[in-house]
């Protein structure tokens, strides 16, 4: 059974990094065809996809974010791991990693797997 | 840019009644689309993929259809454990959108 588990810093100051990792077990971040994803939910609000890396290195990014955010994969520790940058109140919110399987006709996926979720609050 | 419409955004039922709840897409997607449950303080949970395929271990209460702009996830029989919100997923890019949700609740 796969899982996937958050860690990070909890409180962020504003214009500062966050930064998240998502260590999976029950299986190896390398092998088959995944999209490890990030994704956040303000409270009281939907859903918003941040990002993607591939198992093989390869990102995309949600385009209003793109210019502010960083994926790497670690498979010596089984991580990925999320970097946002210059963040704001507005980036305050509980943020989930999520394994992508490949469905769409245009490399679509959607998520089987997620990690519970951390609530990353920015203030100073 | 795709966007994905839910209706009603909240849905007040009964333990025991049929309901639906309908994701509506800006423009075609086919069939790839994904319906998750989320209940309070927890991750959402897969439902549905592909507009009608049940995930594993999901109880055959919850069903899906459609295809192309209009999709509909019903629950034939509302159970105690179903109050939660609900949220559509289009897949047919490579930047995954979701619905805005639609909050089941008791009446």
């Amino acid at each position: 059974q796969v899982q996937l588990q958050e860690s990070g810093p909890g409180l962020v100051k504003p214009l500062q990094t966050l930064s998240l990792t998502c260590t999976v077990s029950g299986g190896s971040i390398s092998s088959g065809s995944y999209y490890w994803s990030w994704i956040r939910q303000p409270a009281g609000k939907g859903l918003e996809w941040i990002g993607r890396i591939y198992t093989s290195g390869s990102t995309n990014f949600n385009p209003s974010l793109k210019s502010r955010v960083t994926i790497s994969l670690d498979t010596s520790k089984n991580h990925f791991s999320l970097k946002l940058s210059s963040v704001t109140a507005a980036d305050t919110a509980v943020y989930y990693c999520a394994r992508g399987l490949l469905g769409g006709s245009w490399g679509g996926y959607y998520f089987d797997y997620w990690g519970q979720g951390t609530l990353v609050t920015v203030s100073s | 840019d795709i966007q994905m419409t839910q209706s009603p955004s909240t849905l007040s039922a009964s333990v025991g009644d049929r309901v639906t709840i309908t994701c509506r897409a800006s423009q075609s997607i086919s069939s790839w689309l994904a319906w998750y449950q989320q209940k309070p303080g927890k991750a959402p949970k897969l439902l549905i993929y592909k507009a009608s395929s049940l995930e594993s271990g999901v109880p055959s209460r919850f069903s899906g259809s459609g295809s192309g702009t209009e999709f509909t996830l019903t629950i034939s029989s509302l159970q105690p454990d179903d109050f939660a919100t609900y949220y559509c997923q289009q897949y047919n890019t490579y930047s995954p959108l979701f619905g805005q949700g639609t909050k089941v609740e008791i009446k």
